[in-house]
């Protein structure tokens, strides 16, 4: 049972336009949400986080936002870089910090 | 600082054999530790975590086995591999204090043939 989704599997964007990547889940007992980005090859790496009290949480070029309402999650990267391609991952809690995964976005940042 | 350490990166075994495969973090202590499974194309998938030696939770049933002999060190099992088993497995550590914020090791691709 898939409960955290990334619907769309890659994403194709201009160095130094804004890179919008989505998170869709399905409990509403998820208290904690996660952005991580992962290289081949390598582990993930800790991105951004937020609790579920808040509705943004901001860290320099990268902003996520939570919608409880639409129980939705985004994750806003401004400028992109070249450095940023990469598959992004984003992951909820429902207990204790067990995470659950979405499937992963591709991101291309193109010259 | 912290880190975490993985061995071996790669591993190529035949159906039917031993697995193992070691984690360890530096720099903290008493951590909660994770394995987790990248299949490919796929989400990372939680299989063990624990919050002290001994201690061991499993998410999944599978052909797996998990264990933490130290406080630091995490390590995987398995008696005999199946084809399945083929995946990338990452470890990760978190502090008690957050268990939230999880920090990953660089993984084992692993393959049976």
């Amino acid at each position: 049972d898939q409960q955290v989704k990334q619907n769309s599997p890659s994403l194709s964007v201009q160095e130094g336009r804004i890179s919008i990547l989505n998170c869709d889940y399905t409990n509403s007992m998820f208290d904690y949400f996660l952005w991580y980005k992962k290289y081949p090859a390598e582990g993930p790496t800790f991105l951004i986080s937020i609790s579920s009290i808040k509705d943004k949480n901001e860290d320099g070029r990268f902003t996520v936002f939570l919608n409880k309402s639409a129980k939705h999650l985004s994750l806003h990267i401004v400028p992109s870089q070249p450095g940023d391609s990469a598959v992004y991952f984003c992951a909820a809690s429902l207990s204790w910090g067990k995470l659950q995964f979405g499937a992963g976005t591709q991101v291309v940042v193109t010259p | 600082s912290q880190t975490i350490h993985q061995w071996p990166a790669t591993l190529v075994q035949p159906v039917g054999s031993p697995l193992s495969l070691e984690c360890t973090v530096e720099g903290t202590s008493n951590p909660n530790l994770y394995w987790y499974r990248q299949a490919a194309g796929r989400g990372l998938q939680l299989l063990f975590y624990s919050v002290g030696i001994g201690q061991i939770s499993s998410e999944v049933p599978q052909n797996l086995s998990a264990s933490r002999p130290q406080d630091r060190q995490f390590i995987l099992s398995s008696k005999k591999l199946l084809l399945s088993d083929s995946g990338f497995y990452l470890c990760a550590w978190s502090g008690s204090a957050n268990p939230y914020e999880q920090y990953f090791g660089p993984g084992t691709r692993l393959t049976v043939t």
